[in-house]
């Protein structure tokens, strides 16, 4: 069946670092590509997407690309702040329209 | 808009008791899908509607779990006789059409403790 894999937390960097999580998929077909964050106290808010390989998907400074050669989908910031301290869960959506998550990354990142 | 909204927010029952958990989408989408999130088991599928069909309960970790979506609308996810394990939070998300390329939009979710 369909999986995701991410990278065990916690990440901790200093402001303005570069950030790199890594997520891998298994996936039959064609899978849309999704990264939602959970900040502290919120709700699960989708960051970014990409529906089709060599996709790009970008938002508030973070980006990532489908990649279905390598069957990855890794996001990227070039400079971390203090504010994107969350939960970040990497998740596709195979033939069927349920997500599947990874394990989820937490990020915290100190001045 | 309003985005989706669950109540309540937190629930605390004893073991062997029924509960609902209610789910309001945001208006005009048709899509709706009940999730979990727990310690050890991650963020879980249970069931997805489609309008007030559910085509996909293949999360649905036992019998004592059960969905029903009323007018295209709300949702209840009922669990009878809880138990320890069911202890979650309960997430509910909808989007606007069914399909793997659409965005799904979450909930605050139902934080449910089994004691």
């Amino acid at each position: 069946g369909d999986s995701v894999t991410q990278m065990e937390g916690p990440v901790t960097l200093s402001e303005e670092a570069f950030l790199t999580i890594n997520c891998t998929y298994t996936a039959t077909g064609y899978p849309s590509l999704f990264w939602y964050v959970q900040y502290p106290g919120e709700g699960l808010q989708l960051l970014l997407k990409a529906t089709k390989a060599d996709d790009k998907g970008s938002n508030k400074g973070f980006e990532a690309t489908y990649r279905k050669e390598t069957t990855s989908f890794h996001l990227e910031k070039g400079s971390v702040q203090v504010s994107d301290s969350a939960v970040y869960f990497c998740a596709l959506t195979g033939t069927a329209s349920k997500l599947t998550f990874g394990t989820g990354t937490r990020l915290q990142v100190t001045l | 808009g309003a985005g989706v909204s669950q109540s309540p927010s937190n629930k605390v029952t004893e073991k062997g008791k029924d509960v609902e958990l209610r789910c309001d989408p945001i208006s005009g989408h048709t899509a709706l899908y009940w999730y979990r999130q727990s310690l050890g088991q991650g963020l879980e599928f249970l069931i997805y509607f489609q309008g007030n069909s559910a085509p996909d309960k293949s999360g649905l970790p036992s019998d004592r779990f059960s969905a029903e979506r009323t007018g295209g609308s709300v949702s209840t996810l009922t669990i009878q006789r809880t138990q320890q394990e069911d202890s979650a939070v309960y997430l509910c998300a909808s989007s606007l059409r069914s399909g793997p390329q659409e965005t799904q939009y979450f909930g605050p979710g139902t934080r449910l403790l089994v004691l």
